[in-house]
């Protein structure tokens, strides 16, 4: 299977902004997601790209894209200590969506 | 409109035991999956229904997973016998299936514990 890397943890303080890095195998991706998890809870998407997209703005989130290098971030900015939870990146695959392991955010005041 | 729905959100039982899972997904969904989160980990596929039908189980461990989607609506996961290690976050998702970006929604799992 494909499989999707994350790094396991970042931790940032309040008001500065957020870098989660993801890298993904499967070039035919068409879509590729951002999820969040909080303690307890499902997945929330929280913002996704399609595959010919660089670069995707959604109010305090950027999501960039390299597909040469197969990579996706999610930048947020003026990070808040309610955006402490755990990040998934996924791709799609056919139908289904392959999430990475997860990189947890931890923000301190 | 309501989310997908799943029950029970903890479950605890004794090795051996059997163990059932619930979900409603949001109305007009006609794609239902079931993931399962081991602690730690991103989820994995177990199943994926496409109204009625099972096009994808090739990960469910069908030795003593099963699951069934009466209808295209409702499903239900069970196991049976439960192991140790089968301890984790079941969660169902759904999704549409024409014109979409392919998003999934989740519901908020239900979390079981093997003694």
């Amino acid at each position: 299977g494909e499989d999707v890397e994350q790094s396991l943890f970042l931790s940032v303080r309040e008001g500065d902004s957020s870098v989660i890095n993801c890298t993904y195998t499967d070039s035919s991706s068409t879509y590729l997601y951002w999820y969040k998890q909080e303690p307890g809870a499902g997945l929330q998407l929280l913002t996704y790209i399609f595959s010919n997209m660089d670069m995707k703005q959604d109010q305090r989130l950027t999501v960039l894209l390299n597909k040469k290098d197969k990579h996706l971030s999610l930048r947020i900015a003026d990070t808040q200590t309610g955006d402490s939870a755990i990040y998934f990146c996924a791709e799609r695959e056919d139908d289904k969506l392959i999430f990475g392991t997860g990189t947890r955010l931890q923000v301190f005041p | 409109e309501a989310g997908v729905v799943q029950s029970p959100r903890y479950k605890i039982i004794e090795k051996k035991q059997p163990v059932a899972f619930w979900c409603n997904p949001i109305s007009g969904h006609n794609t239902l999956y079931w993931y399962l989160q081991n602690l730690g980990q991103g989820p994995e596929l177990l199943i994926r229904y496409e109204n009625e039908e099972a096009v994808d189980d090739s990960q469910l461990p069908k030795d003593r997973f099963s699951a069934e989607r009466l209808k295209g609506v409702d499903s239900t996961l069970k196991i049976q016998p439960a192991e140790l290690g089968d301890s984790a976050v079941y969660l169902c998702a759904s999704s549409r299936r024409q014109g979409n970006t392919g998003e999934l929604f989740f519901g908020e799992g239900s979390r079981l514990t093997v003694l």
